[in-house]
């Protein structure tokens, strides 16, 4: 079946540091990707998306590029902010249904 | 506009008991999705809903669980004598459609079998 493996944390980096979180997919067919976000207390949020291979996904300094060859969609930011703090999902949608296939999460700490 | 509501927030129940997890969907939101977050088993999918059929049940754990969605609306999520490993937070989502991608969650619903 379809599903997700992410890079486990937690990952701590300090304000302006570069931050990638990894993640690949095993997929039937052509599946969108995502990275959802779940900030301390609060529900979780859609941070970006790509549809398919090689779109870009960005959205507050975050992106994601969609590799079908590599079957990976890793996050990346090029500088960090206490912020930025959360817990990181990244997940594929089956085509049929569009249900959510979640990764493992993985936990960003930024220190000031 | 409101986003997706679930009640209660909490629920703490007795082991054996049946429990009821409400969802209010966005307005005009025909897909409904419940997911189950739970330390360790992670962010899992439990049911889908389109209007009010559920053509994917996949996720149901057991047939202790149940859901139903009325109106093409709210959605009801029904635990049966319930188990310490139900303890979890339930999340429900909803979408424009099927196809539209963009899936909007809401807080939850803590629930606490002791």
């Amino acid at each position: 079946g379809n599903s997700v493996t992410q890079m486990e944390g937690p990952v701590t980096l300090s304000e302006e540091a570069f931050l990638t979180i990894n993640c690949t997919y095993t997929a039937t067919g052509y599946p969108s990707l995502f990275w959802y976000v779940q900030y301390p207390g609060e529900g979780l949020q859609l941070l970006l998306k790509a549809t398919k291979a090689d779109d870009k996904g960005s959205n507050k300094g975050f992106e994601a590029t969609y590799r079908k060859e590599t079957t990976s969609f890793h996050l990346e930011k090029g500088s960090v902010q206490v912020s930025d703090s959360a817990v990181y999902f990244c997940a594929l949608s089956e085509s049929d249904t569009d249900k959510l296939i979640f990764g493992t999460g993985t936990r960003l700490q930024v220190f000031p | 506009g409101a986003g997706v509501s679930q009640s209660p927030s909490n629920k703490v129940t007795e082991k054996g008991k049946d429990v009821e997890l409400r969802c209010d969907p966005i307005s005009g939101h025909t897909a409904l999705y419940w997911y189950r977050q739970s330390l360790g088993q992670g962010l899992e999918f439990l049911i889908y809903f389109q209007g009010n059929s559920a053509p994917d049940k996949s996720g149901l754990p057991s047939d202790r669980f149940s859901a139903e969605r009325t109106g093409g609306s709210v959605s009801t999520l029904t635990i049966q004598r319930t188990q310490q490993e139900d303890s979890a937070v339930y999340l429900c989502a909803s979408s424009w459609d099927r196809g539209s991608y963009e899936q909007y969650f809401g807080p939850g619903t803590r629930l606490t079998v002791t």
